[in-house]
């Protein structure tokens, strides 16, 4: 267990349709990533936020959107979404921006039917 | 352009024997380079890093190298053994723009290891 939680586990929603995935970090850790897998992918880096802050963003549509709130824990909401949507999200935490040493959260699994 | 290429996408090895793993960057201010190893339908787990002011790092049955002036790192596994069948992926670091001390990651796409016992 690597201290990162995510919630859902799993996601099946309909095209067009709106949700919201939520990460909480480890404890003590400010920065948290986001990042796609898609089926037989590798990993791609959506968004960063360090302590409520973004600070880096990567292939990151502009259906899609980010926050990190007081408490550090981040929410990645998906709109308009599209069958090729469907993939892996996974959230990483690390204790500095930099994003040395990052663990990573169990993941999402979004299915868009 | 901002890329990781990792090589080979698959690779099987009898069980004990060495397996190793390239990948190639292309952004010379990278300057830290992890590797995670992810079973099927698990979370990647970070297994080593290495960062841009040392050539080699090593832990136990693992190893990472660095060659700044190529811009390659190899993960290097000795004496594998079936538990060690997974997808493994490396990453390079890439300064964010506008944000100090912030980076982004690029991944490669990943090499399917099999440990045949």
């Amino acid at each position: 267990d690597s201290g990162v939680t995510q919630t859902p586990k799993h996601l099946i929603t309909a095209t067009g349709q709106r949700v919201t995935l939520r990460c909480s970090p480890r404890s003590g850790d400010l920065s948290v990533y986001w990042y796609q897998q898609s089926l037989d992918q590798g990993l791609q880096f959506l968004i960063q936020y360090y302590n409520g802050e973004e600070r880096a963003k990567g292939n990151i549509l502009e259906r899609f959107s980010a926050q990190q709130f007081p408490d550090l824990h981040s929410e990645l909401n998906l709109s308009s979404l599209e069958l090729g949507d469907s993939a892996l999200y996974f959230c990483a935490s690390s204790v500095a921006p930099d994003g040395y040493e990052q663990y990573f959260g169990p993941g999402t699994r979004l299915t868009v039917t | 352009g901002e890329n990781v290429e990792q090589h080979p996408s698959t690779l099987s090895v009898q069980e004990g024997d060495s397996a190793v793993i390239k990948c190639t960057y292309s952004d010379s201010a990278s300057n830290y380079f992890p590797w995670y190893k992810q079973e099927l339908g698990k979370r990647p787990q970070l297994i080593i890093d290495i960062r841009s002011n040392v050539g080699e790092k090593k832990d136990q049955r693992i190893a990472v190298t660095l060659n700044k002036t190529a811009k390659h790192f190899s993960l290097h596994i000795t004496e594998t053994q079936p538990e060690d069948s997974a997808v493994y992926f490396c990453a390079a670091s890439i300064p964010a723009p506008g944000a100090s001390g912030t980076y982004k990651y690029i991944f490669g796409t990943g090499t399917r290891l099999k440990v045949l016992a």
